[in-house]
C-alpha cells in the first residue's frame, strides 16, 4: 500500500526559484524521510525527520512535519538545474512492519 | 568504498524462466530490503530481512523468493509465477534493524525485462 502520497505529481520551475513538495500519509509514524532519484538510478537519502520534530534543515533543504495533519513538506531553496529529479517521501510506521513505505513521488524539472 | 552493489544492471527473462538478482553490501548493515518500481511510480516492498536467516514478506511478495544466508547478501529470485515481472528492482540496506532514525542506502538497481 502507498502510505505516502506526494503533491504535486510534477513541478516545473526556473533556476533560482524555490520548490515545494508535499507529502500526506495515513498512519502513525516513527519518522518520515525524503529521497531523491535521478532518472534510471537508485534513490539517495536526503533528510530524516522524527515524529517529535517539527522542522529540520540541511543545506538548501527544509523539511516540516505536522503529525496532527499527517503531512510533511520539502522545500528546496534557490533551485539549480542539477536538482532536476524525482523526490519521494517515505514513512516508517510506529508499529508493525519495520520497513519504509514510499509515496508515488514528485517529478521536479528545474529549467536553466 | 562502502556501498551496495546490484547485478546485473540489465536482465532479460524468457517466459517461464526463473532469474536471480544479486544484492551485496559491505556497509555492515543488519537490515536489507527489495523494492519494485514500475515506470512513473513509487516503490513497492517485495521482501525485507532484519537479520541473517530471517525475512518477511512485503506488499507484493507473490512470485518472488529471497534468502539471507550471509549478512552481506540478499538475493532476489523472480520466479515463473510472477506474471508481470518487467520493472526496475532496487535493493536497500540500513544500519538499524528497526530502521529507526537511519536512512536507507540504495543500490543502482536492476532493470528486468521479459522477452
Amino acid at each position: 500500500s502507498q502510505q505516502g502520497e506526494e503533491d504535486p505529481q510534477a513541478l516545473s520551475i526556473q533556476e533560482g526559484e524555490n520548490a515545494t513538495m508535499n507529502c500526506s500519509y495515513k498512519t502513525s509514524i516513527n519518522n518520515l524521510q525524503w529521497y531523491r532519484q535521478n532518472s534510471g538510478r537508485g534513490l539517495v537519502h536526503l533528510i530524516l525527520i522524527r515524529s517529535n520534530e517539527r522542522e529540520k534543515h540541511s543545506g538548501r533543504l527544509r523539511v516540516t512535519l505536522d503529525t496532527s495533519k499527517k503531512s510533511s513538506s520539502l522545500l528546496i531553496t534557490a533551485s539549480r538545474a542539477a536538482d532536476t529529479a524525482s523526490y519521494f517521501c517515505a514513512t516508517r510506521p510506529n508499529t508493525g512492519r519495520r520497513a519504509l513505505t514510499f509515496g508515488s513521488g514528485t517529478r521536479l524539472q528545474v529549467q536553466p | 568504498d562502502g556501498g551496495i552493489t546490484q547485478s546485473p544492471k540489465y536482465l532479460f527473462r524468457k517466459e517461464g524462466q526463473n532469474v536471480t538478482l544479486s544484492c551485496e553490501q559491505n556497509l555492515n548493515h543488519d537490515a536489507m530490503y527489495w523494492y519494485r518500481q514500475d515506470p512513473g511510480q513509487g516503490l513497492r516492498l517485495i521482501y525485507y530481512s532484519q537479520i541473517v536467516n530471517d525475512f518477511q514478506k512485503g506488499d507484493i511478495a507473490e512470485g518472488y523468493s529471497v534468502s539471507r544466508e550471509k549478512k552481506e547478501s540478499f538475493p532476489l529470485t523472480v520466479t515463473s509465477a510472477q506474471k508481470n515481472p518487467t520493472a526496475f528492482y532496487l535493493c536497500a540496506s540500513t544500519t538499524s534493524t528497526g530502521g529507526e532514525g537511519y536512512g536507507y542506502t540504495f543500490g543502482s538497481g536492476t532493470r528486468l525485462t521479459v522477452v
